[in-house]
């Protein structure tokens, strides 16, 4: 069975300083994908990263990079340098070379950025 | 150029009515989703195509929810006999990919919000 866990319901962080959002995740594909996805308050769904599981390196897209550890099987989201248009609810998924073309979803972590 | 696109964008219904929801995807893309979110909520999870086909239809909630698309393009979403708890944000993705796995990520459509009275 695949299964993303969010455990953080709510963040908050200064603007200008990092945050890590975290991500674990069950699954027994050898090969999948892991995605995170910002919603702002608009409810657009936006695609921020990804991260294959035979990927040697962190992906890293400008101000986000993902703290990847296989063995732990976890995919944390680091936001460095936060802005208060980071403000938003943040989605950790994940789709296995097994299981077809099906997303498999977190709960998700609201972020609030302070001024 | 163009993405998901939903329609309508609001839906206000009463109880007991049905509603069709249209998905228009990202030109090209074979695979199709749907999704719904309540209010505060994550995403369910309810259907997907690859193609015109359904190979996955085990999260649609009950027999009142079916999904149909065609050409490889525009998929419907129906709720018959509404009920209130049918209420949710109801979201559309394409992805381009062919098989399981692999980079392609999904493009999110804006929504459609049902309220059901």
């Amino acid at each position: 069975a695949q299964k993303i866990t969010q455990t953080q319901p709510g963040m908050f962080v200064q603007e200008k300083e990092a945050v890590t959002l975290d991500c674990t995740y069950d699954t027994s594909d050898p090969s999948y994908g892991l995605f995170w996805y910002k919603q702002p308050s608009s409810g657009e769904m936006i695609f921020l990263i990804y991260q294959g599981s035979y990927d040697q390196q962190n992906a890293t897209e400008g101000r986000y990079s993902l703290n990847f550890q296989k063995a732990r099987k976890s995919a944390n989201l680091v936001i460095s340098a936060s802005q208060l248009g980071d403000s938003a609810m943040y989605f950790c998924a994940m789709r296995g070379a097994n299981t077809g073309n099906q997303f498999y979803f977190g709960t998700g972590t609201s972020l609030t950025v302070i001024p | 150029g163009a993405g998901v696109s939903q329609s309508p964008s609001n839906k206000v219904t009463e109880k007991g009515k049905d509603v069709e929801l249209r998905c228009d995807p990202i030109s090209g893309h074979t695979a199709l989703y749907w999704y719904r979110q309540s209010l505060g909520q994550g995403l369910e999870f309810l259907i997907y195509f690859q193609g015109n086909s359904a190979p996955d239809k085990s999260g649609l909630p009950s027999d009142r929810f079916s999904a149909e698309r065609t050409g490889g393009s525009v998929s419907t979403l129906t709720i018959q006999r509404t009920q209130q708890e049918d209420s949710a944000v109801y979201l559309c993705a394409s992805s381009p990919t062919k098989r399981g796995g692999g980079t392609d990520t999904q493009y999110f459509g804006p929504g459609t919000r049902l309220t059901v009275l």
